[in-house]
């Protein structure tokens, strides 16, 4: 079964650092790029960043940038993704999401049809 | 980058057909064919729909529907069931490597 499973999302302070794990399992972890999206409690869904099948390419939103890093060990079927310098509107469910692939083509930055089951991150003193 | 811009809510009756709009700007929508919509029902990961404005992965039945028009995108939900009452979100690619959500759009099955 392909799967994606969150985990390390925990109450945090302002100013503080956490790292997310997403382990997979069921495909070929690394012949996919992933991605991360996070839903903050009532709201909408936000793309937070993505990473190719090899990190040679990284890409972040504007909101992230400079204090989140992504990064994957393909030897260990696992995405990573290192949270510094914690706000109150980061506090959200994070998801790590796989893109769909059809006919040899994949929509690596628009479309996922593989999600984990997401876990919590609340930034709060 | 600028969510896209979604009705707060849509209704309609079980058999019913029901349109979901998203508005871009030509920077995104109108710009790409790279639309996505998703369903997350309370509590649950979003599921895909639609993507590339209009194709459905497999298992995703047929009463769905997506289309765009310049700057704007469209889901129909054609013969409403019950089990389609969720949240729906529209997505785009916006360049530059980026890619923008709708706000979200509470549909009911009256």
């Amino acid at each position: 079964e392909v799967q994606l499973v969150e985990s390390g999302g925990e109450l945090v302070q302002p100013g503080g650092s956490l790292r997310l794990s997403c382990a997979a399992s069921g495909f070929t972890f690394s012949s996919y790029s992933m991605n991360w999206v996070r839903q903050a409690p009532g709201k909408g869904l936000e793309w937070v960043s993505y990473i190719s099948s090899g990190s040679g390419s990284i890409d972040y939103a504007d909101s992230v940038k400079g204090r989140f890093t992504i990064s994957r060990d393909n030897a260990k079927n696992s995405l990573y993704l290192q949270m510094n310098s914690l706000r109150d509107e980061d506090t959200a469910v994070y998801y790590c999401a796989r893109p769909y692939c059809s006919g040899g083509s994949c929509y690596s930055r628009s479309a996922f049809n593989i999600w984990g089951q997401g876990t919590m991150v609340t930034v709060s003193s | 980058q600028s969510a896209l811009t979604q009705p707060p809510s849509a209704s309609g009756s079980p058999g019913q057909s029901v349109t979901i709009s998203c508005t871009g700007t030509s920077g995104d929508v109108g710009d790409y064919n790279y639309v996505s919509w998703y369903q997350q029902h309370p509590g649950k990961a979003p599921k895909l729909m639609i993507y590339e404005v209009s194709k459905r992965p497999s298992g995703v039945p047929d009463r769905f529907s997506g289309s765009k028009s310049g700057n704007a995108a469209s889901l129909t939900v054609s013969g409403l069931q019950a089990e389609d009452e969720a949240d729906y979100y529209c997505s785009s690619y916006a360049g530059s490597n980026n890619l923008v959500f709708g706000g979200g759009t509470k549909l009911t099955v009256l």
